[in-house]
């Protein structure tokens, strides 16, 4: 059965530290890895990962994919309350159904 | 303002009633899609549309009945649904099948 798990579940850091979020996947037909944030309503897409080893990166926020070892992270440095949000890591399958799986997320709140 | 509205945002219905979801995009994207979204579970993807037509269907029970007219809007059709289906209903769309999704805002939906 396909699936993705992301950890942690929850997070609580203060203002100025740095956290890694991790999404692992057990897929057939692997295509591409997504990251979105989530605060109270519409996610909003952060980055679409589909190679192994590069690294894409957009202000204080950065991602690489293990295609490997089936995995990626999503790294925030200096985090702001701003970033308190819940995580969602997703991922796509190979043809032409759209097909998309999610994991449950992870839930990070910034303290100030 | 993500390019992709929803309406209405709240609705609450009785089990024999009959309702419709809405969506509706501005963006020029060729892909539309339904997701439920529960308390403490993974966004479920439902239907998704590429050219107005279905090509994927998440084993959705026949209460759920999606519409594509054109590719700017889909609805929902809801009938005789059951408590378990109070959830956020997340619309999205994209270029193609495959690419990153915008996401509306939702509609949230409560059964008596």
């Amino acid at each position: 059965e396909d699936k993705v798990v992301q950890s942690p579940l929850s997070l609580v850091v203060h203002e100025g530290d740095t956290v890694t979020l991790n999404c692992s996947y057990e897929v057939t037909n692997f295509r591409s890895l997504l990251w979105y944030k989530q605060e109270k309503k519409a996610p909003t897409f952060l980055f679409m990962l589909t190679s192994s080893g590069i690294e894409k990166k957009s202000g204080r926020l950065s991602s690489i994919l293990d295609k490997k070892e089936l995995f990626s992270i999503l790294n925030i440095t200096a985090t702001q309350t701003g970033d308190s949000a819940v995580y969602l890591c997703a991922v796509t399958f190979s043809g032409n159904t759209g097909k998309l799986i999610f994991g449950q997320g992870t839930t990070l709140q910034v303290k100030p | 303002e993500t390019g992709v509205t929803q309406t209405p945002r709240h609705l609450v219905m009785g089990m024999t009633n009959k309702k419709s979801l809405k969506c509706e995009q501005h963006l020029g994207h060729n892909a539309m899609y339904w997701y439920k979204q529960s308390a403490k579970k993974p966004l479920e993807l439902m239907f998704v549309y590429s050219l107005e037509e279905r090509v994927e269907n998440n084993s959705v029970p026949s209460r759920f009945s999606p519409e594509c007219p054109n590719s700017s809007h889909l609805f929902l059709h809801l009938h005789t649904l059951q408590p378990e289906d109070s959830a956020l209903y997340l619309c999205a769309s994209s270029l193609e099948n495959n690419q990153p999704q915008h996401f509306g805002d939702g509609t949230r939906l409560s059964i008596l």
